[in-house]
């Protein structure tokens, strides 16, 4: 596996304002990807983080609300933007180790809350 | 379509109880991964196993076993013995071989008490 680590591990945010969490991987990774968990919820694919191009996002997801940056094979950042209480969420990073790409390994999570 | 589900929404049992976990799930591919994860209350997904569709063997790890049954598409996650540090929510989730998106199911809550 791999250490994932998180910045910030939790935030409390006033609506409108904007929020990047950092991911940091230990190791190079293929594949990184961003989650959110809603209260009580399972979680939901936001976005693929892809290395040197532009993120790919799911249905529902948009990249002017959720901005993603992936610089190199080690870390990303997900920017929750122009925030309202209804992104108070977990927000999780995951990756895919070369070799065992199927298997996903998850950061510790970022708990926001929104005023 | 893909599906998983967890009918299970909640589960409380006495520790040192047995207790299994369901998971159902669909998917027209013949290739495909299942994973359990655990969530424990600090917020972090844990990986405790991933197991591939042309292995139906049931596997055993300390007190936690599953029952991967493609006659009924189901991989059930027993855990014998229960303790207190159990308690989480449980996520079962499949993926299609290649498209690297997991499809989680609702999770189930599991409550060990003391």
């Amino acid at each position: 596996s791999a250490v994932i680590s998180q910045k910030p591990s939790r935030d409390i945010c006033q609506r409108g304002t904007s929020l990047t969490i950092q991911c940091q991987v230990d190791s190079q990774v293929t594949m990184m990807f961003w989650y959110r968990q809603q209260p009580g919820q399972s979680l939901t694919l936001i976005a693929t983080a892809n290395q040197g191009s532009e993120a790919t996002y799911e249905s529902g997801f948009v990249i002017d609300k959720f901005p993603i940056s992936r610089p190199n094979l080690t870390f990303s950042t997900l920017t929750v933007s122009n925030m309202s209480p209804e992104d108070s969420s977990i927000y999780l990073c995951s990756v895919g180790l070369a070799g065992d790409d199927d298997t996903q390994y998850f950061g510790p999570g970022t708990r926001l809350t929104v005023l | 379509a893909q599906k998983v589900t967890q009918a299970q929404t909640e589960i409380s049992v006495v520790e040192k109880e047995d207790v299994t976990l369901d998971c159902v799930y669909e998917t027209r591919d013949t290739t495909y991964y299942l994973f359990w994860y655990k969530q424990p209350p600090s917020g972090e997904l844990v990986f405790l196993i991933r197991r591939n569709s042309f292995d139906e063997q049931n596997e055993i790890s300390g007190r936690y076993s599953w029952n991967f049954q493609k006659s009924t598409s189901s991989f059930n996650f027993t855990i014998t013995a229960s303790q207190v540090v159990d308690s989480a929510v449980y996520f079962c989730a499949l993926i299609e071989r290649g498209t690297y998106k997991y499809i989680f199911g609702t999770g189930t809550r599991l409550k060990v008490l003391a």
